[in-house]
């Protein structure tokens, strides 16, 4: 069965530094997401891409954030400067054109020390 | 705006007892309703779905009716496994596919 991937599974960085976050989707789907949900937290929605450019984006996916499909497979979610408060776990989503429903990754449980 | 308010966790149950987890949502127009579970150490697996009023979505010996009226879409399952302690997690799309969660109601199943 296709599945969303998502590496790596867990990623430890120090505050500051750079991460790049990488999800495979499912590979006839056209809608990519990015969700967050810190620990103990709701799940969050962070960002949504279509046609090689971001549909919509929360109030927490500021300039810090941003998202690119730079090949046909690869989605990426990368922070340029992390902070304390970015540990979490990120899920990858995407979706088939036509269809309701949002198929997840594992995520990736990132911590920011 | 759009929104989902879950019922407070944690739901200790012993197995084989009934469950429901209350859901209700606030939205503008008819949005599709999911129910997602988390088991321990794992990613989010779409559990059900309803798309339209009075859909009801099944899985697993798991249902929920999608009730306009109340505004509501109530997960019920009729005997719990131990298998079954996970989060779940209530949650709402409109047209654009983002999904909406409430906060998520933890289930302890006891044997």
């Amino acid at each position: 069965e296709p599945e969303v991937t998502q590496t790596p599974s867990h990623q430890v960085t120090q505050m500051g530094q750079e991460v790049i976050l990488r999800c495979v989707p499912i590979s006839n789907h056209l809608y990519f997401y990015w969700y967050r949900q810190i620990l103990g937290q709701k799940v969050e929605f962070l960002v949504s891409f279509y046609n090689n450019e971001i549909s919509e984006k929360s109030e927490i996916f500021d300039d810090q954030f941003s998202v690119e499909r730079p090949d046909g497979s690869n989605f990426t979610l990368k922070i340029r400067s992390t902070k304390l408060e970015d540990s979490a776990m990120y899920f990858c989503a995407s979706r088939a054109d036509g269809n309701t429903e949002a198929f997840f990754g594992q995520g990736t449980r990132l911590t920011v020390v | 705006g759009n929104s989902v308010t879950q019922m407070e966790g944690p739901v200790t149950l012993s197995e084989e007892a009934f469950l429901t987890i209350n859901c209700t949502y606030t939205a503008t127009g008819y949005p599709s309703l999911f129910w997602y579970v988390q088991y321990p150490g794992e990613g989010l697996q779409l559990l059900l779905k309803a798309t339209k009023a009075d859909d009801k979505g099944s899985n697993k010996g798991f249902e929920a009716t999608y009730r306009k009226e109340t505004t509501s879409f109530h997960l019920e399952k009729g005997s719990v496994q131990v298998s079954d302690s996970a989060v779940y997690f209530c949650a709402l799309s409109r047209n654009t596919g983002k999904l909406i969660f409430g906060q998520g109601t933890t289930l302890q199943v006891k044997p």
